[in-house]
């Protein structure tokens, strides 16, 4: 089955500056990579994702990039703020719609004042 | 975006009785749920996946005569924890599908104490 595997687990940065989240993957046959912001104790978030046919996107300080031939995917946050402060996840799917998503391990961002 | 409920938020129970934990998507036909379990500073951890009139179907280690799942409407799914132990104390998340669509919408969670 699909593995994905995360890093760093934690990460610290200064306000202002940009974070970087990876994830791999193992399944060739996912091809829906969605990422999730968790404040502690509330539900994931999506805040954005990815399909196969896809090699970047971008939303205002959001961008998520992947490398399907390498099976990596990665979060890139600009300009960070202090709210940006919370546990995210990558996770994989395939394609059906019925297709069980897989998490990542998560990585606790910790935004720097 | 959709709304996925669950109740209750927080339940205690006593060790050796059962909790049944509701997941309603209020606004769109969930074809599948899913149900996630989630250990403090953990990841959620998929249990199952249910398809509306169909059996469950669990992830390795999840044993299903414990975590017994109920699919029977296309917008209810339940979760019931029989015999409960400390052990199961976590946070159960669901979430919901519609037909056709990848995105998954997440249901608040319920706190589950096993005293």
């Amino acid at each position: 089955g699909e593995n994905v595997e995360q890093h760093p687990s934690t990460l610290s940065v200064q306000e202002g500056d940009s974070a970087v989240i990876k994830c791999t993957y193992s399944d060739s046959a996912s091809n829906y990579f969605p990422w999730y912001k968790q404040e502690l104790g509330k539900r994931p978030q999506l805040i954005i994702d990815i399909r196969s046919n896809v090699g970047e996107k971008k939303d205002q300080r959001i961008a998520v990039t992947l490398n399907k031939t390498a099976k990596h995917f990665s979060l890139h946050i600009t300009e960070t703020q202090p709210e940006d402060s919370a546990v995210y996840f990558c996770a994989a799917s395939g394609d059906s719609s019925a297709s069980k998503i897989i998490f990542g391990s998560g990585t606790r961002l910790s935004i720097r004042p | 975006g959709a709304v996925v409920s669950q109740h209750p938020s927080r339940v205690i129970c006593k060790s050796g009785t059962s909790v049944k934990i509701e997941c309603r998507s209020l606004d769109f036909q969930a074809t599948t749920m899913f149900w996630y379990r989630q250990f403090p500073k953990q990841s959620l951890m998929l249990m199952a996946t249910s398809n509306e009139g169909s059996k469950a179907t669990y992830e390795q280690g999840v044993e299903k005569d414990k975590f017994l799942i109920n699919h029977a409407s296309l917008t209810l799914s339940t979760l019931t924890v029989t015999s409960a132990h400390p052990e199961d104390s976590s946070f159960y998340i669901c979430s919901a599908k519609g037909s056709g669509v990848h995105e998954q919408y997440f249901g608040p969670g319920t706190r589950l104490t096993v005293t």
